[in-house]
């Protein structure tokens, strides 16, 4: 298993509150991904990074920014937490090689925003 | 906007029974991966396939890429209550990102 870590694993904030979620790898990968994960949505793009400092916006970036001033650092922050942020957020890593674009998932991060 | 759609979204099957997941889109892929999600885990790749009409087997799931690289099928015989969790396809795009188009997923229950 690629060494991916998340913290926090669950969480519960108030509405307007920020909220920083880390991603951590140990494999090197240059490509770290933020996505969330809703019922009937299935995995939907936050951010990602193509390396440090290199990062651009997904298909649902609005409301949400991020960090990634080491290789095996990516940070997703909520400026100012809404209910519809109420999902479960996965960190992903990739090395894209000629073959295909495998990604390798953290364990996941529960948030809940009252 | 590339699209996939995965059909059927739920499933449920007794122990023994074979089934196909299927994965469409009208744009072509570079690539196509399935995953298997368990609840609480992460997504787990289990096939990346890269060529039109490649076939892929693990044990008893066979996955295939369509022709034209626009579609992908998931085949499992005998599935066992093992098997339960949701399954994703996932289309790789021609940047190099790395980025990933998600389907909506199949949520697979097999009852023993």
């Amino acid at each position: 298993d690629a060494g991916i870590t998340q913290s926090p694993r669950h969480k519960v904030t108030e509405t307007g509150t920020p909220v920083t979620l880390r991603c951590h790898q140990t494999e090197n990968h240059r490509y770290m991904y933020w996505y969330r994960q809703d019922p009937g949505h299935g995995l939907r793009l936050i951010h990602y990074s193509y390396g440090v400092k290199d990062t651009d916006k997904g298909e649902v970036s609005d409301g949400y920014s991020v960090s990634r001033s080491k290789t095996e650092d990516f940070l997703l922050t909520l400026e100012s937490a809404t209910s519809s942020q109420t999902s479960v957020y996965f960190c992903a890593i990739s090395e894209p090689r000629g073959g295909g674009n495998e990604q390798y998932f953290g364990p996941g991060t529960r948030l809940t925003v009252t | 906007t590339q699209l996939l759609e995965q059909s059927p979204q739920f499933l449920s099957i007794q122990e023994g029974e074979n089934l196909t997941v299927y994965c469409n889109s009208s744009s072509v892929f570079s690539s196509l991966q399935w995953y298997r999600q368990e609840p609480g885990e992460g997504p787990v790749l289990l096939v990346t396939v890269v060529t039109g009409g490649e076939v892929k087997k693990l044990k008893r799931l066979t996955f295939q890429f369509g022709d034209a690289r626009k579609d992908s099928s998931l085949h499992i015989t005998a599935a066992q209550p093992g098997d339960t969790g949701l399954y994703l396809c996932a289309g790789g795009t021609r940047s190099n990102t790395g980025k990933l188009i998600f389907g909506q997923g199949t949520t697979l229950q097999v009852k023993p």
